[in-house]
């Protein structure tokens, strides 16, 4: 079973705050990594992806990824309550996606 | 990005009784599909692949017989819950890409359907 794990949370960030989320996976041939975002009772919406080892910044989002580790990671900066949901990682290991848990983000005023 | 659209986005039947689900890729061609299931506070779970005019692939554990999928054309597939219990009520997902093979190419998600079977 390819695993990806992250931590369930909740995870508490006063607004304005960086919120750092966390991901692990143990398909070593993994490829292709995503950041998903679900509100409750919605279904996921596309944040960010990221191929190469390193950092990718999108606006109030960056994406880091060590291949070495397993290790994916997204952290959003100037967090707003708007930004609380759900944070799904998914991994790619060539075909279909292979989702976490999800770690729960609450942004407090 | 693209849109995929389900219907219906919410489903109440009774027990022994089946549903279907569609979904709509509705501006671009979508040469796979997949669906998936979510349980409350649970992950989402890929159910199956669905190649248009192909038999779907179905995941360790799920019943073919149970969950027909059907890809008929490049822009609809469906999934059919047969003698649905209450079990399988879930939250189901379907999403598509526009790009056959590879890990590189975006999944597009549709809004979800929501199944309680009483």
């Amino acid at each position: 079973q390819k695993e990806v794990e992250q931590n369930s949370g909740p995870l508490s960030v006063p607004e304005g705050a960086i919120a750092s989320l966390n991901c692990t996976y143990s398909d070593r041939g993994s490829q292709s990594f995503f950041w998903y975002r679900q509100y409750s009772g919605k279904s996921p919406e596309l944040i960010m992806f990221i191929y190469s080892n390193g950092d990718k910044e999108d606006g109030r989002f960056t994406a880091q990824l060590n291949k070495a580790s397993q290790y994916v990671s997204l952290l959003i900066r100037d967090s707003q309550p708007s930004d609380s949901a759900t944070y799904l990682c998914a991994v790619n290991p060539g075909y279909a996606l292979n989702f976490g848990k999800g770690t729960s983000l609450l942004v407090t005023p | 990005g693209a849109v995929v659209s389900q219907h219906p986005s919410w489903v109440i039947c009774k027990s022994g009784t089946s549903v279907k689900i569609e979904c709509r890729s509705l501006d671009f061609q979508a040469t796979t599909m997949f669906w998936y299931r979510q349980f409350p506070k649970q992950s989402l779970m890929l159910m199956a692949t669905s190649n248009e005019g192909s038999k779907a692939t179905y995941e360790q554990g799920v019943e073919k017989d149970k969950f027909l999928i059907n890809h008929a054309s490049l822009t609809l597939s469906t999934l059919t819950v047969t003698s649905a219990h209450p079990e399988d009520s879930s939250f189901y997902i379907c999403s598509a890409r526009d790009a056959p093979g590879g890990p590189y190419n975006e999944q597009f998600f549709g809004p979800g359907t929501r199944l309680t079977v009483l």
